[in-house]
């Protein structure tokens, strides 16, 4: 079945720092990868996606590119934020229906701090 | 805002009892999505509705239910309440009426359930 493997955590850096959080994932078919972000008290928000392989997604300075030979998805961002303190949760769909959509798999969740 | 309202936010109950959570669809998306969020488990897919009809079932058990009214907002009934039921439970939504799907799930902001 479809799986999604994170690193684990938590992750703490320091402002400005490097971060790579990696993914990888185990599907049939060819899956559209996500990233999605959650903050304190919210719910989940979509950060960047890419539908097929070495497709970029971008967004808020985050990039993540989808590697078919590598089956890999990993999140980085150059210089972090102390609001980029969240947790990160990589997805895949491999049974996405343009009528209906259809469910997301998880990963488990990378939990990011950012001191200042 | 994501545009899907999930009530109650907080909910504390005793074990052996039954509890329902409500949620509100974006404006015109016809899926809706369950998933369970515990310390331990992750984000793990329920199920999902399309229009009124059951879609797709994942690691849901028995004693919960689900539906979808005709005005597309959906309940989980959760009865027979054990402490590991103990979670955050999301909905999310998605494949608005007469426009592409692109895979994204919008999320709600969560009703966290304690059972005590």
């Amino acid at each position: 079945g479809n799986s999604v493997t994170q690193m684990e955590g938590p992750v703490t850096l320091s402002e400005e720092a490097f971060l790579t959080i990696n993914c990888t994932y185990t599907a049939t078919g060819y899956p559209s990868l996500f990233w999605y972000v959650q903050y304190p008290g919210e719910g989940l928000q979509l950060l960047l996606k890419a539908t097929k392989a070495d497709d970029k997604g971008s967004n808020k300075g985050f990039e993540a590119t989808y590697r078919k030979e590598t089956t890999s998805f990993h999140l980085e961002k150059g210089s972090v934020q102390v609001s980029d303190s969240a947790v990160y949760f990589c997805a895949l769909n491999t049974e996405f229906s343009k009528t209906s959509g259809s469910r997301l798999t998880f990963g488990e969740g990378t939990q990011l701090t950012v001191n200042p | 805002d994501s545009g899907v309202t999930q009530t109650p936010k907080h909910l504390i109950t005793a074990t052996g009892q039954r509890v329902t959570l409500r949620c509100s669809p974006r404006s015109g998306d016809l899926s809706v999505y369950w998933y369970q969020q515990s310390l331990d488990q992750g984000l793990q897919f329920l199920i999902q509705y399309y229009n009124g009809e059951e879609r797709a079932k994942g690691n849901i058990l028995e004693r919960f239910s689900a539906q979808q009214f005709p005005d597309l907002h959906s309940e989980l009934n959760l009865s027979s309440l054990e402490l590991g039921d103990s979670a955050l439970y999301f909905c999310a939504s998605s494949a608005r009426r007469g426009t592409a799907n692109t895979g994204e799930l919008f999320f709600g902001e969560g009703s966290r359930l304690t059972v005590l």
